[in-house]
Parts: structure tokens; C-alpha cells; sequence
């Protein structure tokens, strides 16, 4: 299985709601990142969880809530969002984060619009 | 931090014309480069990737890239390109020990039949 996994595909949501990204993967990858894509535009690194443990917070807004329950999973915790936050929102991973030999596995992301 | 420069935002071409997509960064130390390609409705895939040894690296499709220390560059080649080939191209670079992967804005390859 070389698959990164993400659910769920598209999410429409409303300014107050309160929803979850997940990502999944079964490579035995320790590293796994958020990115988040606007049309158009490459994609921006938001977090990346090396060994279940936050490395890096580019300095994304609170409400985008990260975790990493376990060394397989990544989930995006949304709260409050604005309509600007609408994106592809992409999850990776690769093999420990960091090293070199290493390239990064990608989702088919998740399609999110904030009305 | 790094940087990342692609020169072109649209490029158009027939098929079978010949490919040339720059890429230049900016950072002093050790650097892994790649390049990403996202056909329409997909997610992103890995092209090719350069690490270390031979600076011309062939990855799938017969996609090739060459590193040019000395230029800062790493500039994505095809000889003749399919109708196919149609999607967008991500330079990328991460210093190495580091786990932050930068792109590029991206360029747009639009083949004509």
C-alpha cells in the first residue's frame, strides 16, 4: 500500500461549524504534513508532525487545530472558519521527516469551501 | 529561508515539440530538488527527484532534469511532449536535514493536439 489516504473528499461547511479532515496512511511513515492549496497557487506547508509530535506550525491560524493520534493518522480540526480558508487542503507523509533519500507521498486532498 | 523561482506561469506547445520548464532557488547549503506535476482533478505526484551524484536525473514519462550548482538551477526537460502531458509542474526544493518543502508558483503546460 503506497497510498495516502484523505477523507473526506469535498466538505462544504458554514462559518460556525465544526468539522474534521482525516488522512491515513500504511507505509510506516513518521513524518506526516498539512498543506493547504488555493487555485492556482502551489501548495503552502501548514504543519508536519514528525514521530507524533509537532515539528513545525507555519504560523496557521488557531482555527486549524492539528493531531496526530497515532503514527498512521493525521487529522485537520476545523472551527470557525472564514471564506477565504477555501482550498485543497493536502496531506503527506514520508518515511522519518527531514532526512535526505526522502520524498513526500501525497493525498488526493480534500476539497473544502466555506460558505 | 529558501526560495523558489519558476520563470514561466502558462506555457503552450504542440505535441511533439520540446520541453523546457526553469527552475531556480535560492539557499546557500546542501539542497534536495524535485519536481512535482499535477495532471487536472489529480493530486500531486512525484516526477523526479535529485538528491546527490549525477546531476542529470531521469524520472518517469521521460521526464528529465539537470542540476546546475552553479546556476542555482534544476530546469525540467522532455524532447517531445504529449497531448498527455497537459497539467501543472511544481518545482520544489528542501535543504537537506530539513523537513520543509518549498515550492514554486508552478507552471501551467497546456499540449494542443
Amino acid at each position: 500500500d503506497t497510498e495516502v489516504t484523505q477523507t473526506p473528499k469535498h466538505l462544504v461547511m458554514g462559518m460556525t461549524n465544526k468539522k474534521s479532515l482525516k488522512c491515513e496512511q500504511h507505509m510506516g511513515h513518521r513524518a506526516m504534513y498539512w498543506y493547504k492549496q488555493k487555485a492556482k497557487k502551489p501548495p503552502e506547508l501548514m504543519f508536519v508532525y514528525s514521530y507524533e509530535k509537532l515539528s513545525i506550525n507555519e504560523s496557521v491560524p488557531s482555527r486549524f487545530s492539528p493531531e496526530c493520534p497515532n503514527s498512521s493518522l493525521l487529522n485537520l480540526h476545523l472551527h470557525a472558519l472564514q471564506p477565504e480558508d477555501s482550498a485543497l487542503y493536502l496531506c503527506a507523509s514520508s518515511q522519518m521527516g527531514g532526512e535526505t533519500n526522502e520524498k513526500l507521498f501525497f493525498g488526493s486532498g480534500t476539497q473544502l469551501s466555506v460558505l | 529561508a529558501q526560495s523558489v523561482s519558476q520563470h514561466n506561469h502558462h506555457v503552450i506547445l504542440s505535441e511533439a515539440a520540446s520541453l523546457e520548464l526553469g527552475c531556480n532557488y535560492s539557499y546557500g547549503g546542501t539542497v534536495n530538488l524535485f519536481w512535482y506535476v499535477q495532471y487536472p482533478g489529480q493530486h500531486l505526484q512525484l516526477l523526479l527527484k535529485y538528491f546527490s551524484g549525477d546531476p542529470l536525473v531521469k524520472g518517469i514519462k521521460g521526464f528529465e532534469a539537470e542540476f546546475i550548482k552553479s546556476k542555482f538551477s534544476f530546469n525540467l526537460r522532455k524532447p517531445s511532449v504529449q497531448w498527455s502531458d497537459t497539467a501543472e509542474y511544481f518545482c520544489a526544493v528542501r535543504p537537506s536535514g530539513y523537513s520543509t518543502l518549498t515550492f514554486g508558483k508552478g507552471t501551467m503546460l497546456l499540449v494542443s493536439p
